[in-house]
């Protein structure tokens, strides 16, 4: 069982360049979630998708976007990066009437 | 707006050596807590959900219990393996968004 399957692994961006994030999850899950971890703030939330073709903003989401692909994928992209977003970015999944959520192993992102 | 605060930041024990990490929260309407383990490099793992005041949920050397007001990972003789940080979070209302603290990181020598 794959899970939840996030790429890249790691990636260095200089400021100002895009980048996508990827995550595909094999669970049959409805809902989506993206994510991200700093040292000293904890798991913060940026967009979640509840269901197929729904997205809505979480805690953080200013300097993403996000887009529900299908059932399995959800991908997040940043338009300009910044140093700010030098972070570690996991992707979540949950399945129906569920709360609890199944994480990928991450991708680690710096911003230079 | 649903807050979650875990102590200690940071807890070594010796190998056998039994403690206890707390998780004050404060939410909504308590729709479940939770409790994951973190291993560097990996993304969080599940341990527990609690529900309701009173709850209680063990695997293994691990035992969470629930009150109204904080939660409590209890971890008997661990062991070296049991080194990991631990991640508490609160889901309340009616969305299924989690609210996390900043983890407690958990040294166990051998």
């Amino acid at each position: 069982n794959a899970g939840v399957t996030q790429t890249p692994k790691f990636q260095v961006l200089k400021t100002g360049q895009s980048m996508t994030l990827q995550c595909a999850q094999d669970m049959n899950h409805n809902s989506m979630y993206w994510y991200r971890q700093d040292p000293g703030m904890g798991l913060r939330l940026i967009y979640y998708s509840a269901s197929e073709g729904t997205t809505d903003k979480g805690e953080v989401p200013n300097g993403y976007n996000v887009s529900r692909l299908n059932k399995r994928e959800f991908s997040l992209r940043l338009e300009s990066a910044a140093p700010s977003q030098t972070s570690v970015y996991f992707c979540a999944s949950s399945g129906t009437g569920k709360i609890t959520l199944h994480f990928g192993n991450g991708t680690r992102l710096t911003v230079t | 707006e649903d807050q979650v605060t875990q102590s200690p930041e940071a807890l070594r024990l010796q190998e056998g050596e039994s403690s206890s990490l707390n998780c004050s929260y404060t939410v909504s309407g308590l729709r479940g807590l939770f409790w994951y383990r973190q291993d560097p490099g990996k993304g969080p793992e599940f341990l527990f959900t609690l529900y309701s005041a009173g709850e209680e949920k063990e695997k293994e050397r691990l035992k969470a219990t629930l009150t109204k007001k904080e939660s409590f990972l209890h971890i008997t003789a661990p062991k070296p393996e049991d080194s990991a940080t631990y991640l508490c979070a609160v889901c309340g209302g009616s969305n299924y968004k989690l609210t996390f603290g900043k983890g407690t990181l958990l040294t166990v020598n051998p």
